[in-house]
């Protein structure tokens, strides 16, 4: 079964600091992918990572991934208010067309 | 639409009541998803949909849970004689193709928040 975690569950950080959240997932898989979610709202795209060492950046926020370790990193550079959200990876199981399996999520609140 | 709407936002029902979500994707996509995410949890798959052809039902928690998308446009998640672990936040996806071919991204809506009492 593949299963996603997530580190930390929660995250409280000032503006203005860098931090990373970390994805670990538990079998073989070459897409990783990163959401963001407001309260109340939808899921919103933010990465999709497709191969071994795949780093992207967009603004304050960097992901990248490592499928040998299976490990996904999302790194914030000098944190915003706006920022302030739940973020998920999510894993694209090889072999299956079309299963996400997500993690738990990691809250984000930064603090002015 | 703009984007992927969902029906209705909110839905209280009495256990063992009968409910329907409905799914309006962004017009012409082809892919669409459903997943349930419980209180504090990443959302879970469901069942997927190409045009019409239900492609993926594992998900499906009980045979209580029906889905449909008849003409390859609009869904309906149908959730029979709901029990309270039903409870949770029903969210859409739709793409313009299949997203594991194309690496294109899944648009979700959203949401409808079941709470059954």
């Amino acid at each position: 079964e593949l299963k996603v975690e997530q580190n930390p569950l929660f995250l409280s950080m000032q503006e203005g600091k860098n931090y990373t959240i970390y994805c670990n997932y538990s079998t073989t898989s070459d897409r990783l992918y990163w959401y963001r979610q407001d309260p109340g709202k939808s899921l919103e795209s933010l990465f999709v990572l497709l191969s071994n060492g795949a780093v992207k950046q967009e603004g304050r926020l960097m992901a990248s991934l490592d499928t040998k370790a299976r490990l996904s990193t999302l790194h914030i550079t000098a944190a915003v208010h706006d920022l302030s959200a739940t973020y998920f990876c999510a894993v694209d199981r090889v072999g299956t067309a079309s299963k996400l399996t997500f993690g738990t999520g990691t809250r984000l609140q930064v603090t002015l | 639409g703009a984007g992927v709407s969902q029906s209705p936002r909110y839905k209280v029902a009495k256990r063992g009541q009968d409910v329907a979500l409905r799914c309006d994707p962004i017009s012409g996509h082809v892919s669409l998803f459903w997943y349930q995410q419980a209180l504090g949890q990443g959302p879970e798959f469901l069942t997927y949909f190409q045009n019409e052809a239900q492609l993926d039902k594992s998900g499906l928690p009980s045979d209580r849970f029906f889905a449909e998308r008849p003409e390859g446009s609009v869904s309906t998640l149908k959730i029979q004689r709901t029990q309270q672990e039903d409870s949770a936040v029903y969210l859409c996806a739709s793409s313009p193709s299949h997203p594991r071919l194309t690496n294109e991204k899944l648009f979700f809506g959203s949401g409808t928040q079941l709470s059954v009492l």
